[in-house]
């Protein structure tokens, strides 16, 4: 079946520092990708929708400068936590459709900010 | 504007007993409904969808669901549980096979020897 890859899966490092999560996908053409933030014990929050070629669409509350996300092509999207703090810190999801199949997810990337 | 309730946080079961997760949901236009299971500090992988066309649903690892749209609910089922089949299970609902989805808040199935 279909395959995204998401990577890191675990991340640390100090307060004030990016983090870049890379999201692929390996065996079709992802035209929008997904990014979800779970607390824990929570459910998937949307932070925003991405299509290829296209700015982001962010969700209601989920500061665009703060969360970068860049889907240059077909197979890749990026998020960019910037100037990362302790809040910041989340298990972080994205998820590939395309050509009309359903949402195909990611192994999450757990960040941990000191 | 849509939504899902799961209805129950925790469901704890023994071993080969039978489960029902349930789920309802609430959307002004015809939806598309889904079922996920979460393991550990995974992502989701998909269990059921249902898109239209019959109303019970079979999806993998024996589990299935019922779509009943009076009552607006899509409860998951599973004559037999295994321990292997503790984990976190998502109801979702998407105005079509490929959009944004809005998830329920999880319930957490333990199976107990």
């Amino acid at each position: 079946g279909a395959v995204v890859s998401q990577h890191p899966s675990w991340v640390i490092c100090k307060s004030g520092t990016s983090v870049k999560i890379e999201c692929r996908s390996l065996d079709f053409q992802a035209t929008t990708m997904f990014w979800y933030r779970q607390f824990p014990k929570q459910s998937l929050m949307l932070m925003a929708t991405s299509n290829e070629g296209s700015k982001a669409t962010y969700e209601q509350g989920v500061e665009k400068d703060k969360f970068l996300i860049n889907h240059a092509s077909l197979t890749l999207s990026t998020l960019t936590v910037t100037s990362a703090h302790p809040e910041d810190s989340s298990f972080y999801i994205c998820s590939a459709t395309g050509n009309n199949q359903p949402q195909h997810f990611g192994d999450g990337t757990r960040l941990s900010i000191l | 504007a849509q939504s899902v309730t799961q209805l129950d946080s925790q469901v704890p079961v023994f071993e080969e007993a039978p489960v029902e997760l349930r789920c309802n949901y609430s959307s002004s236009v015809s939806v598309y409904l889904f079922w996920y299971v979460q393991y550990p500090n995974q992502g989701l992988q998909l269990l059921l969808k249902y898109l239209s066309g019959s109303t019970l649903v079979k999806g993998i690892n024996g589990f299935e669901a019922e779509f009943n749209k009076s009552q607006t609910s899509f409860h998951l089922r599973k004559p037999s549980v295994h321990i292997s089949d503790t984990a976190e299970y998502f109801c979702a609902v998407s105005e079509n096979n490929a959009g944004k989805s809005t998830f329920g808040d999880g319930t957490t199935l333990t199976v107990k020897p």
